[in-house]
């Protein structure tokens, strides 16, 4: 089974700090992706990245930069937080195309106080 | 852009019958995609749908109609298990990421 692991369940912040959010998968996919959810707006794609130190913008990626390194990690930065970006934060990771599953971890719910 | 509809709120009755509708907008279409998520749980993979017509996986059926930017997702033999949030999803063009409607809250009642 595929395993995607975010690095905290739940984590709280305060107003300007820079916040790590960390994603590892161990599926060896190439494609990862950070999403944010928020009730009645469904998942709104932030960044994603289709291979080592590529990166590409969704469709929120203001307030947000992304890190990766490795194959297996993909990290989610707040330059400097705000609470208008207190959210669930979904990472998922997927293999070829954008017809394959996309396989989410367990989310982290971000509070910026 | 990519747009996608689908209601907000369904409610079902445990062992009945229910279809939850996407309707959408795109400049290219690669298929629509279907994921479940559980209060609190994460999203996962459903279905996809590259041509039209009916595809079946055991209780849940996804049906797709290219002419009318339409697909709905069929789920039957409703079970309490079933209350989740459904979520239809597309491919953005030229990218291997998604675009999600904003979710159907679907509640099975005894």
């Amino acid at each position: 089974d595929v395993k995607v692991t975010q690095s905290s369940r739940y984590l709280v912040k305060r107003t300007g700090e820079k916040v790590f959010l960390e994603c590892v998968q161990d599926m060896d996919h190439e494609n990862m992706f950070w999403y944010r959810q928020d009730p009645g707006l469904g998942l709104r794609l932030i960044y994603f990245s289709y291979d080592v130190k590529m990166k590409e913008k969704g469709d929120i990626p203001e307030g947000y930069s992304v890190s990766r390194e490795k194959k297996e990690r993909f990290s989610l930065i707040l330059e400097s937080a705000s609470t208008n970006q207190t959210s669930m934060y979904l990472c998922a990771s997927a293999s070829g195309g954008s017809n394959q599953p996309q396989h989410f971890g367990d989310g982290t719910r971000l509070s910026i106080l | 852009g990519q747009s996608l509809e689908q209601p907000s709120e369904v409610t079902a009755v445990e062992g009945a019958i229910v279809q939850i509708n996407c309707t959408y907008q795109t400049s290219g279409f690669y298929g629509l995609s279907w994921y479940q998520q559980h209060d609190g749980g994460a999203p996962t993979f459903l279905s996809y749908n590259a041509l039209d017509g009916l595809e079946e996986t055991g209780r849940f059926s996804s049906f797709l109609s290219r002419s009318d930017s339409y697909g709905y997702l069929l789920l039957q033999e409703l079970q309490m298990k079933d209350s989740a949030s459904y979520f239809c999803a597309l491919p953005v063009a030229g990218r291997r990421a998604l675009t999600f409607g904003s979710g159907t809250r679907l509640q099975v009642q005894p």
